[in-house]
């Protein structure tokens, strides 16, 4: 069970756009429509920010989105604004097992 | 609103046993549509799945970690804990609980504790 492969940074304007990758495997993320992303800024606790791959939770804005494409997973953050700098984590739940990603740093320019 | 807080020593001994219990508050630990899990963070570093208990007992772990961790839970006191055997500098982290999804947001860990930081050192 190996970490998901995250880019370690992205950086984007406000109001721009930027995408996340999440790469996995055919045994993970792959194979099952069961993958989160987290949203952590310093000293917190992880929020929950997609589940299921592209669906939101109660609350969360929806300039994030989710999709998927074979073994990767992808978070899009749009209209991007100061609070959304942060780090991103995406999470595969692949047979009662869970997988976290690297984490990605993401600075808004 | 439902809660959970994570409570243990800040300092444990290398070679020792970690033990910590996740607290749950404004709704009960035996609901069918959830698991609880253990989540840790490296200084510096991200985040790794420890393992999940669901309230009869059920668990699975980290394959990484499966020899050195127990979890278990106690319905009676709304609580679950951890208990990581032989532990070194390298199991220094905080240690977050978390609510993980099983019928709904299956898969996905949505009410997190505050975190507790742990640090393995004579």
């Amino acid at each position: 069970q190996s970490a998901l492969t995250q880019p370690a940074s992205v950086s984007g304007s406000p109001g721009q756009s930027i995408t996340i990758s999440c790469t996995g495997t055919s045994s993970d993320v792959g194979s099952y429509n069961l993958v989160s992303w987290y949203q952590q800024h310093p000293g917190k606790a992880p929020k929950l920010m997609i589940y299921e791959v592209s669906k939101r939770p109660s609350g969360v804005s929806n300039r994030f989105s989710g999709s998927k494409s074979g073994n990767t997973a992808s978070l899009t953050i749009s209209g991007l604004q100061a609070e959304d700098e942060a780090d991103y984590y995406c999470c595969s739940y692949a047979g009662s097992l869970a997988v976290f990603g690297g984490g990605t740093q993401l600075t808004v320019l | 609103q439902l809660q959970l807080q994570e409570s243990g020593p800040g300092l444990v001994k290398p070679s020792e046993t970690l033990s910590l219990t996740c607290t749950v508050s404004g709704g009960s630990i035996s609901s069918s549509s959830y698991y609880w899990g253990w989540i840790r963070q490296p200084p510096g570093k991200g985040l790794e799945w420890i393992g999940s208990i669901y309230y009869s007992g059920s668990t699975y772990y980290n394959p990484s970690l499966k020899s050195r961790v127990t979890i278990s839970v106690d319905t009676s006191k709304n609580q679950f804990s951890l208990k990581l055997s032989s532990v070194t500098a390298a199991d220094t982290a905080v240690y977050y609980c978390a609510r993980l999804g099983d019928t709904a947001m299956v898969g996905a860990f949505d009410i997190w504790g505050q975190g507790t930081m742990v640090t393995v050192s004579s």
